[in-house]
């Protein structure tokens, strides 16, 4: 079972203007998510975080957006530059809990000069 | 200041061979995790360990794979009689410390050991 989702495979986004990734998760034990960016024939790099606590936590030019009651979490990303273009990786996980990360499929961003 | 190292890069086995995939974690930090990523699909997780000591295998096959940490040295992910669909990227992450009283510790990855099974 697909406990977190990222039901876009891809985005175009032109350079300038407003990246927005979704990802929706099923369990409603995760009490942390991360966002995670990811080169080819690289490893994922840590973008930002939020905990359940909070519904906004804001790094430079991402910010990502929580909403527990629906489940849904968003990466936004302004102004968008080229070198943004990759896979971006939701991922959640349970605080106290197992210490694994739960991945979602991945959203490959292209940005347009 | 190193990050998460891994060794190989690129794993090339024939059926039947055994794949020994190596991670040093980043200085200070003593949790390891392994994930492991298809073709076109999110990173899944395999094992979580500390210095000697397995934590979570839960994501771990039950047959040919098996994980360590020994106290000095990288942590070691060991495939067994290798088969096609063990062809993937493998992840290793590291940590300071795991999450305790509402903290949790982010894990930074390394740049991944391709496997090729043919």
């Amino acid at each position: 079972d697909q406990q977190v989702k990222q039901n876009s495979p891809s985005l175009s986004v032109q350079e300038g203007r407003i990246s927005i990734l979704n990802c929706d998760y099923t369990n409603s034990m995760f009490d942390y998510f991360l966002w995670y960016k990811k080169y080819p024939a690289e490893g994922p790099t840590f973008l930002i975080s939020i905990s359940s606590i909070k519904d906004k936590n804001e790094d430079g030019r991402f910010t990502v957006f929580l909403n527990k009651s629906a489940k849904h979490l968003s990466l936004h990303i302004v102004p968008s530059q080229p070198g943004d273009s990759a896979v971006y990786f939701c991922a959640a996980k349970v605080i106290q809990g197992a210490q694994k990360l739960v991945f979602g499929q991945g959203t490959r961003l292209t940005i347009n000069p | 200041n190193a990050g998460v190292m891994q060794n190989p890069r690129h794993l090339v086995r024939r059926r039947g061979q055994e794949a020994r995939l190596r991670c040093s974690p980043m200085k200070g930090h003593s949790h390891v995790y392994w994930y492991r990523q298809l073709p076109e699909e999110g990173l899944k997780f395999m094992v979580y360990l500390q210095k000697e000591n397995i934590i979570d295998e839960s994501g771990m096959p039950k047959e040919r794979f098996s994980a360590e940490f020994p106290k000095e040295g990288p942590s070691i992910l060991r495939i067994q009689q290798v088969v096609r669909g063990d062809s993937a990227a493998y992840f290793c992450a590291s940590s300071r410390k795991a999450g305790t009283s509402g903290y949790t510790d982010t894990q930074y990855f390394g740049p991944g050991t391709r496997l090729t099974v043919l």
